[in-house]
């Protein structure tokens, strides 16, 4: 049971350069995100989806693109990355409710991605 | 004002010691509740949902108090495995997207 696959785990990358971390899961969940967690600030999302199709911006979404073509995949780009880029990054998924709560369910976190960038 | 807010500590315990940790949230309309843990350098992770007339796993117990708006999670009998960074998080009111707190530090020494 693979649950949310992240690659890659570690990648440094250099002022400018782009990139993309992927994001899978395998328990058909609607909604997916990315966050980024830096010390002292906590879990900060950057884009969430909440289907095939759907993208919206997080909280802090500037430099990054998504896309979610499947239900599967939810990758996050990197346009030019900048070192104020350098954090650890978290894909998340999780079913979505049909009931009157919305998202009351687990919330599926992938190992985490590591970047630097010089 | 933070939507979630949670003492960063760290608290730091001896084995065996209660600790207990608290959460404020500001959305009144929040409709569900949670407790995750992280260990360093790791993914978080579900430690406990948290419910209206509060629930309890082993030696964990997480309380909701509506009227004030906070959660609790009391550790009875601290281990050193116990040792990790608890987030709070908080959904619904009229959002899709959970909210997460900072997180709390604990440290279990001997």
């Amino acid at each position: 049971n693979a649950g949310v696959t992240q690659t890659p785990k570690f990648q440094v990358l250099k002022t400018g350069q782009s990139m993309t971390l992927q994001c899978a899961q395998d328990m058909n969940h609607e909604y997916m995100s990315w966050y980024r967690q830096d010390p002292g600030m906590g879990l900060r999302l950057i884009h969430y989806s909440v289907g095939a199709g759907i993208t919206d911006q997080g909280e802090v979404p500037n430099g990054y693109n998504v896309s979610r073509s499947t239900t599967e995949d939810f990758p996050l780009r990197l346009l030019s990355a900048a070192p104020s880029q350098t954090s650890v990054y978290f894909c998340a998924s999780s079913s979505r409710s049909r009931g009157a709560i919305p998202l009351a369910n687990t919330i599926y976190f992938g190992e985490g991605s590591w970047l630097t960038v010089v | 004002r933070k939507e979630v807010e949670q003492d960063p500590g760290p608290f730091n315990v001896p084995e065996g010691a209660t600790v207990a940790f608290n959460c404020t949230y500001s959305n009144s309309a929040s409709q569900s509740f949670f407790w995750y843990r992280q260990d360093c350098r790791k993914e978080p992770k579900l430690l406990m949902s948290v419910y209206s007339s509060g629930n309890e796993d082993g030696r964990f117990t997480a309380q909701l108090n509506r009227a004030s708006q906070y959660i609790s999670l009391l550790i009875r009998d601290s281990k050193l495995s116990d040792s990790a960074t608890y987030l709070c998080v908080v959904n619904g009111g009229g959002s899709y997207i959970p909210t997460f707190g900072r997180g709390t530090s604990l440290i279990v020494h001997p």
